[in-house]
């Protein structure tokens, strides 16, 4: 059975850092590209970035371009996002999520429950 | 950025019942759509993707269809484990996008 499961949330201040990260069990990691979705309170869902198998390819949305950074260790079956200069409005429930194939497809297969990013001072 | 409009936000049903909840792309996306639901405190579970085709282990009582710019989910025969929210995503162009969600509640 596929296990995502995110750390690494809490409440930070405008302008720090965070780290998350994600532990995948289940599957064979590296055979997969993976992405991290967020959710903020009372919001919709929004894509955030991705990572093809070999990190090779990776995305952003135009919102967190330039502050976050993904990478995944296949040796550790981890996906991370490290978060820089946070703002109020990164404040979200972040999922990690699993992809179809070794390359990014958009086709979001398995979900994570999901860590909460609090930004506030 | 393609836009997702969903609709309603919320649906109020019986056991039972058959429900429909759709989804507008702002431009085409062939059929490069996915249905979820996702439940208080879970993760969300894929139960559709390319539209029409039905993830495996999900029942045959959710469907599918549409092409291009307008999709629906329904579901018949509602049955107490459906009560949740729904939501679609489009995986045509980046960024990746998603419907508002739909609050399926019991009435």
């Amino acid at each position: 059975e596929v296990q995502l499961v995110e750390s690494g949330g809490g409440l930070v201040q405008p302008g720090r850092s965070l780290r998350l990260s994600c532990a995948a069990s289940g599957f064979t990691f590296d055979d997969y590209a993976m992405h991290w979705v967020r959710q903020a309170p009372g919001k919709g869902l929004e894509w955030v970035s991705a990572i093809t198998w070999n990190s090779e390819t990776i995305d952003y949305a135009d919102s967190v371009k330039g502050r976050f950074t993904i990478s995944r260790d296949n040796a550790k079956s981890s996906l991370y996002l490290q978060m820089n200069t946070l703002r109020a409005e990164d404040t979200a429930l972040y999922y990690c999520v699993k992809d179809v194939g070794y390359y990014i497809y958009g086709r979001f297969d398995s979900w994570g429950q999901g860590t909460l990013v609090t930004v506030s001072s | 950025d393609i836009q997702m409009t969903q609709s309603p936000s919320s649906l109020s049903a019986s056991v039972g019942d058959r429900v429909t909840i759709t989804c507008r792309a702002s431009q085409g996306i062939r059929n490069d759509l996915g249905w979820y639901q996702q439940k208080p405190g879970k993760a969300p579970k894929r139960l559709m993707f390319s539209a029409s085709t039905l993830q495996s282990g999900v029942p045959s009582r959710f469907a599918g269809s549409g092409s291009g710019t307008e999709f629906t989910l329904t579901i018949s025969g509602l049955q107490p484990e459906d009560f949740a929210t729904y939501f679609c995503v489009q995986h045509n162009t980046y960024p990746y996008t998603f419907g508002q969600g739909t609050k399926l509640e019991i009435k």
